[in-house]
């Protein structure tokens, strides 16, 4: 099983600032990596897959990076609904066998 | 308009039974595969289950033992889970998520999400 890893576990930051999470897998899983958003009550929204590619309505300032284990979600200019916890999940198995991380809580600073 | 609309939660023993249902509309629901994600009360994200477009695969997590039944009807754009022997520990909400689709490829991240449905199991 590939165990997902993110960091941190909560990151305060203002807004208009710069947000970076990371995820980190126990093997490689190529660049077949998603991150998803979600608020409170909601279900999750998927901002980025294949670890760089935006999903379709998501702004420009999501960013995916990375490849292998370590990856990265930035935020360049925070704004007020961007506020929310985000999983990253790998999709590298066969057969699928889905795993996320444990999520990373982004909360105003 | 894509739309997963998940019911059959609710309030359930442990060592019951419940049977969720998810109702999808808006795409050609026949074409894509789906799946059962839970999360527990402020937890993180768990893949349940998962079916292809013919219901020719179907996966589960090795965490439910052979307790869980996925299965849809095309016909009725309509999925299923069917939960038995049920334990605190499967209190969650659950949504069901649909894989993407390139072309005829599918790709294995979930694009569109339901609203969920809440099981609780508790005496």
């Amino acid at each position: 099983e590939i165990v997902m890893t993110q960091s941190p576990a909560t990151l305060s930051v203002s807004p208009g600032e710069r947000a970076t999470l990371s995820c980190r897998a126990s093997q490689s899983v190529s660049s077949n990596l998603a991150w998803y958003q979600q608020k409170p009550g909601q279900a999750p929204r998927l901002l980025i897959y294949g670890a760089s590619t935006r999903a379709t309505g998501i702004p420009a300032r999501f960013s995916g990076s990375g490849s292998g284990t370590e990856f990265t979600l930035t935020i360049s200019s925070l704004q007020s609904e961007d506020f929310a916890v985000y999983y990253c999940q790998q999709y590298n198995n066969w057969p699928p066998l889905y795993s996320f991380g444990q999520g990373t809580k982004l909360e105003i600073k | 308009e894509v739309q997963l609309v998940e019911s059959g939660g609710g309030l359930v023993k442990p060592g019951g039974s419940l049977r969720l249902s998810c109702a999808a509309s808006g795409f050609t629901f026949s074409f894509y595969t789906i799946n059962w994600v839970r999360q527990a009360p402020g937890k993180g994200l768990e893949w349940v289950s998962s079916i292809s477009s013919s219901s020719d695969y179907i996966y589960y997590a090795d965490s439910l033992k052979g307790r869980f039944t996925i299965s849809r009807d095309n016909a009725k754009n309509s999925l299923y889970l069917q939960m038995n022997s049920l334990r605190a520990e499967d209190t969650a909400v659950y949504y069901c998520a649909r894989l993407g689709l390139v072309g005829s490829t599918t790709v294995y991240y979930f694009d569109f999400w339901g609203q969920g449905t809440l099981v609780t199991v508790s005496s």
